[in-house]
């Protein structure tokens, strides 16, 4: 089963527009992964945010974490009809270094 | 191109029937894992090596699933006696592995499994 949710699970904008997806998880992290998934394709890693870090950058993504409230968002400013996809947050952590723990994701769909 | 490959893209079978997938990784990571996807959902992990050593299997792993990479290099995923609920996404990923920190993973894209 999957150990976090991910909010909202689609988000329609139009071109220009932010996008902010949010992830909840329930135990302890070493650290925190998105990823981005085009249709029919693997999934593509972003960033990832480790669990004494705030927040990171990477061009348009910004993440942040809040492990006091188990949390945390991607923002993606300025989007463009190519950011269409779902994204997934994944945890790592606990007593695994291998696996990640993926939530539900969110269905971004970004109208030119 | 070096990302990690998969093998068949697409497969059909029949219920009942064994089935093989094949995942080659980029050739410097150490670190092999196995997800499973159905519609709509993120992937579960099935498995992963370091090297030629299964270090953890989920268990949603049945006896009728099995994993090897036996040279460290590339691995199969064999499921026999095909189910219905076997259809699903089958991916693999990659990295480099380091004790005490899971680094980022490079996804192949899947091989997409049918069951008649």
């Amino acid at each position: 089963s999957q150990q976090g949710e991910e909010d909202p699970q689609a988000l329609s904008i139009q071109e220009g527009e932010n996008a902010t997806m949010n992830c909840s998880y329930k135990t302890s992290i070493n650290n925190l992964q998105w990823y981005r998934q085009n249709s029919g394709r693997g999934l593509v890693h972003l960033i990832l945010i480790r669990s004494n870090e705030r927040e990171k950058h990477s061009g348009r993504l910004r993440v942040t974490l809040d492990t006091s409230k188990k949390s945390s968002s991607l923002l993606i400013t300025a989007s463009r009809a190519a950011d269409t996809a779902s994204y997934f947050c994944a945890r790592a952590g606990g007593t695994s270094y291998g696996k990640l723990t993926f939530g539900q994701g969110t269905i971004l769909t970004v109208h030119p | 191109d070096t990302g990690v490959s998969q093998d068949p893209r697409h497969k059909i079978t029949k219920r009942g029937q064994n089935v093989t997938f094949r995942c080659d990784p980029i050739s410097e990571h150490n670190r092999l894992y196995w997800y499973r996807q159905t519609l709509g959902q993120g992937p579960e992990f099935l498995t992963y090596f370091q090297n030629e050593a299964q270090l953890e299997k989920s268990r949603l792993l049945s006896d009728r699933f099995s994993a090897e990479r036996p040279k460290g290099s590339f691995s199969t995923l064999e499921i026999q006696r095909t189910e219905q609920g076997d259809s699903a996404m089958y991916l693999c990923a990659s990295s480099l592995g380091s004790r005490g920190e899971n680094q980022p993973q490079h996804f192949g894209d899947g091989t997409r499994l049918s069951i008649l």
